[in-house]
């Protein structure tokens, strides 16, 4: 089946600064993965559509410039959180699918965010 | 957007019960999937279920596309099967809110 890595699973920032999410397909390509942020005890919000070659797409409320999507190939697709503020502090987490897709979307293993 | 609904919203079991989880949605789809959300955050993709029934093991699900609602069963339930369950729906997946199941030795 499709796997998707994401790394870093756990990262811990300072306010003010920069943090880099990599989501990889391992063993298949994908035009299109998906980036959604998970508060604690809630659901999966998505927040933007990832597009390789060209622009995400973002859900309404998302900062496109808070949160930058590249998807520079067809196995890789990143998430900065910029200017991280505490309040970004959340879990993300990606997701992509296999083409054909009789099984559907694969997530990622997620990244819990904590900015201080 | 497609609504989900999931319900129970909790739901405690002793080990050996049997459970059903519901999943209502909002408009018709042609992508349904249950995912089991472990305590470090893992999704795992139980079912990938438009339509018709599937079993793995102790769980199995039914999709009733044309009356829009998605039921997953659980037998004999072990502490494990303890975690978040969710129904999502779409294209971009759309998420219910979850059942919480707790597993009790």
């Amino acid at each position: 089946g499709a796997v998707v890595s994401q790394h870093p699973s756990r990262v811990i920032c300072k306010s003010g600064t920069s943090v880099k999410i990599e989501c990889r397909s391992l063993d298949f390509q994908a035009t299109t993965m998906f980036w959604y942020r998970q508060f604690p005890k809630k659901s999966l919000m998505l927040m933007a559509t990832s597009n390789e070659g060209s622009k995400a797409t973002y859900e309404q409320g998302v900062e496109k410039d808070k949160f930058l999507i590249n998807h520079a190939s067809l196995t890789l697709s990143t998430l900065t959180v910029t200017s991280a503020h505490p309040e970004d502090s959340s879990f993300y987490i990606c997701s992509a699918r296999l083409a054909g897709g009789i099984y559907g979307y694969t997530f990622g293993s997620g990244t819990r965010l904590t900015v201080v | 957007g497609i609504q989900v609904e999931q319900s129970p919203p909790d739901l405690i079991l002793q080990e050996g019960a049997n459970s059903t989880l519901r999943c209502n949605f909002s408009d018709s789809v042609n992508n349904l999937q249950w995912f089991h959300q472990n305590p470090w955050g893992q999704l795992i993709n139980l079912f990938y279920i438009p339509s018709g029934t599937k079993q793995n093991g102790r769980l199995s699900a039914t999709t009733v596309a044309t009356e829009r609602y998605s039921l997953l069963y659980i037998s004999s339930s072990q502490t494990t099967d303890s975690g978040v369950y969710f129904c999502a729906v779409g294209d971009k997946l759309s998420f219910g809110a979850g059942t919480t199941v707790t597993v009790r030795a």
